[in-house]
């Protein structure tokens, strides 16, 4: 059974158009996350979300929003694309408690989205 | 904010032994986690450390010096499937997000 997932792999899409990537995870996790991974491979933490607290990084334009129907469930939201929105998005989840004895996240395997 | 540091690139023969180094900034600091990145693949855990010291699994081992705010993976009996790119990560401030080294990318040459 596959842990986090995702959908689509791919996109492509034109510039204006409004987007939508799914992911859901069968883990069990209190927290979900979702990163942006750019050319250079740079990681970067766009929101984390559990049934209680979203914390956005405030470096991420408001065209982002993650939605979430369930505690399994955390889809991203993109309005407006611009080409600087090209990457790979990648989902992830985790316990989300600091301090514990192991701070591991599950990725999914990663949306490529590409803006023409 | 988080700031962390590691070298962009190392290289190393097959069956060697190399050490990926990681320097941090933090205001408040609640463990250092590695990853592993192939090209085209997601990020994978490697290990965590909390305390000072180090945790050993299988060939990969990773070490923590809080008190000098500095981390590193030793992988050991390197082989060609360990060529990758390694992250090291902490968490945020407020303890809930988490902060992502450069990378570094390792090559492991026959």
């Amino acid at each position: 059974d596959t842990a986090v997932s995702q959908t689509p792999k791919y996109l492509v899409t034109q510039m204006g158009n409004d987007k939508s990537i799914k992911c859901e995870q069968n883990l069990g996790h209190d927290t979900m996350y979702w990163y942006k991974q750019d050319s250079k491979k740079f990681l970067k933490i766009m929101f984390s979300y559990n049934n209680k607290e979203l914390i956005i990084n405030e470096t991420v334009p408001n065209r982002f929003s993650p939605k979430s129907p369930d505690k399994a469930h955390l889809n991203l939201h993109i309005n407006s694309l611009e080409l600087g929105d090209s990457a790979v998005y990648f989902c992830a989840s985790g316990s989300g408690l600091a301090g514990g004895v192991s701070d591991e996240q599950f990725f999914g395997p990663g949306t490529r989205l590409t803006v023409l | 904010g988080q700031s962390l540091e590691q070298p962009s690139e190392v290289t190393a023969v097959e069956g060697a032994i190399v050490q990926i180094n990681c320097t941090y900034q933090t205001s408040g600091f609640y463990g250092l986690s590695w990853y592993q990145q192939h090209d085209g693949g997601a990020p994978t855990f490697l290990s965590y450390n909390g305390l000072d010291g180090l945790e050993e699994t299988g060939r990969f081992s990773s070490f923590l010096s809080r008190s000098d705010s500095y981390g590193y993976l030793l992988l050991q009996e390197l082989q060609m499937k360990d060529s990758a790119s390694y992250f090291c990560a902490v968490r945020d401030n407020y303890g809930q997000n988490f902060v992502f080294g450069p990378g570094t990318r390792l090559s492991v040459l026959p």
